[in-house]
């Protein structure tokens, strides 16, 4: 059974960093790119960062290019995101998900909250 | 990078069918045939419904379809049922690169 379990969200305040962490299990982590998308309390979806499966190409949402950094570690099974600068807006369940194919998401992780704010 | 637009709410009866649209423009939707359509129930983590505009991986009912025509793709749910509640979200590649979700749509079976 395909697992990804995501840890390291909290309760930080504004313009400190946090670094999420993604472990998986059940598949062939460097067979595939990962994302990462959050959701805001009562919000919709957002995807906010993409890498490919060796780690040589990343992809940024508008709102959190220059802030964040997507990362992953092959030896480990494990996809990071380093969030900088937090603002109060990426408070969110941050949720890391597997790509079978451009745009094709699936598992999906249980997510960890990230709480921003003073 | 803005969200793909999606009709804040729909609503249907027990049985019949409901279409979800999701509209977006020539550098996501009408780009690519990359759109991928997810459920997302109360507290629970999103699930895949549709990939590739009109796929549906295994398990998904077949009363799931999807389709796209220019800059607006669509979700049907035919014979609809008490646990289709709930909402959903499109989302599609872009020529940038990246990804996009829709605004979501929250079902309401009647």
């Amino acid at each position: 059974e395909e697992q990804l379990v995501e840890s390291g969200g909290g309760l930080v305040e504004p313009g400190r960093s946090l670094r999420l962490s993604c472990v998986v299990s059940g598949f062939t982590f460097d067979d595939y790119a990962m994302h990462w998308v959050r959701q805001g309390p009562g919000k919709g979806l957002e995807w906010v960062s993409g890498i490919n499966w060796n780690g040589a190409s990343q992809g940024y949402a508008d709102s959190v290019r220059g802030r964040f950094t997507i990362s992953r570690d092959n030896a480990k099974n494990s996809l990071y995101l380093q969030m900088n600068s937090l603002r109060v807006e990426d408070t969110a369940f941050y949720y890391c998900t597997k790509a079978r194919s451009l745009n094709y998401f699936d598992p999906w992780g249980l997510g960890t909250l990230v709480i921003v704010s003073s | 990078q803005s969200a793909l637009t999606q009709p804040a709410s729909v609503s249907g009866s027990l049985g019949q069918s409901i279409t979800i649209s999701c509209t977006g423009s020539i550098s996501d939707v009408g780009a690519f045939n990359y759109v991928s359509w997810f459920q997302q129930h109360p507290g629970k983590v999103p699930k895949l419904m549709i990939f590739d505009v009109s796929h549906r991986p295994s398990g998904v009912s077949h009363r799931f379809s999807g389709s796209k025509s220019g800059n607006t793709a669509s979700l049907t749910i035919s014979g609809l049922q008490a646990e289709d509640e709930a909402d959903y979200y499109c989302s599609s590649y872009t020529t940038f690169s990246t990804s996009v979700f829709g605004t979501g749509t929250k079902v309401t079976v009647l």
